[in-house]
């Protein structure tokens, strides 16, 4: 069954605003990766986190692995029209060998 | 260094046929793992490949194998196609293991009539 509880599912903004997403477990996590996909493609990954607490940027994009170890967050900032796909969370579970993934946040932007 | 690769794009099959899918992972990459995408119920773990062994395995009937190659390439097979296997099959490469960032092909999309 799903693991990961990722929310929005979907989120409609304006160019320029700032969008966060989340993704929330009862499993203790050693490993949060996001992750975004285009129409047609592979899901691409952009961000990596490996501890607790960790705050990671790229670019306009920060994510961070929650304390507990339960969730982490991604923002994007100023948002512009090549953001537009779907995010995804993506954790390895302690003790497991396996990815498992959020079922997504669709972002769309309106010009 | 060339991403990870997969044939075809792009394949319809009809029930009862079986399909082999292919996957060739980042240069240096031991890894290899599988995934099914679908409308409903997103990405699905398939298995993983390691060292040519299949190291972990999802929750899939039978029917769904596969197997990896000395050079690291990896081939997944379905057999008995059902109207259900239609779904974009994602192919991710990682270094040592899939419990490390895996990198992801850019699927075959496969539709059973």
């Amino acid at each position: 069954g799903q693991q990961l509880n990722q929310s929005p599912q979907s989120m409609f903004i304006q160019e320029g605003e700032d969008v966060s997403m989340n993704c929330t477990s009862s499993s203790i996590f050693n490993t949060w990766l996001w992750y975004k996909q285009e129409p047609g493609e592979g899901p691409v990954l952009l961000i990596a986190l490996y501890k607790a607490g960790e705050l990671t940027s790229n670019g306009r994009l920060t994510a961070q692995f929650g304390i507990t170890r339960k969730d982490s967050f991604l923002n994007i900032s100023a948002s512009i029209p090549s953001d537009v796909g779907i995010y995804f969370c993506a954790g390895i579970i302690q003790g497991a060998q396996k990815l498992v993934f959020g079922q997504g946040t669709r972002l769309t932007i309106n010009p | 260094k060339a991403g990870v690769t997969q044939t075809p794009r792009y394949l319809i099959k009809t029930r009862g046929q079986q399909v082999t899918l292919s996957c060739s992972p980042i240069s240096g990459h031991r890894s290899v793992s599988w995934y099914q995408q679908t409308p409903g119920q997103g990405l699905q773990f398939l298995f993983e490949y390691f060292s040519e062994t299949q190291r972990n395995k999802g929750n899939f009937p039978g029917r769904f194998s596969g197997r990896q190659f000395s050079n690291s390439r990896s081939e997944m097979n379905v057999s008995t196609l059902e109207l259900g296997d239609s779904a974009l099959y994602l192919c991710a490469s990682s270094l040592v293991g899939a419990a490390l960032e895996q990198y992801f092909g850019p699927g075959t999309r496969l539709t059973v009539t």
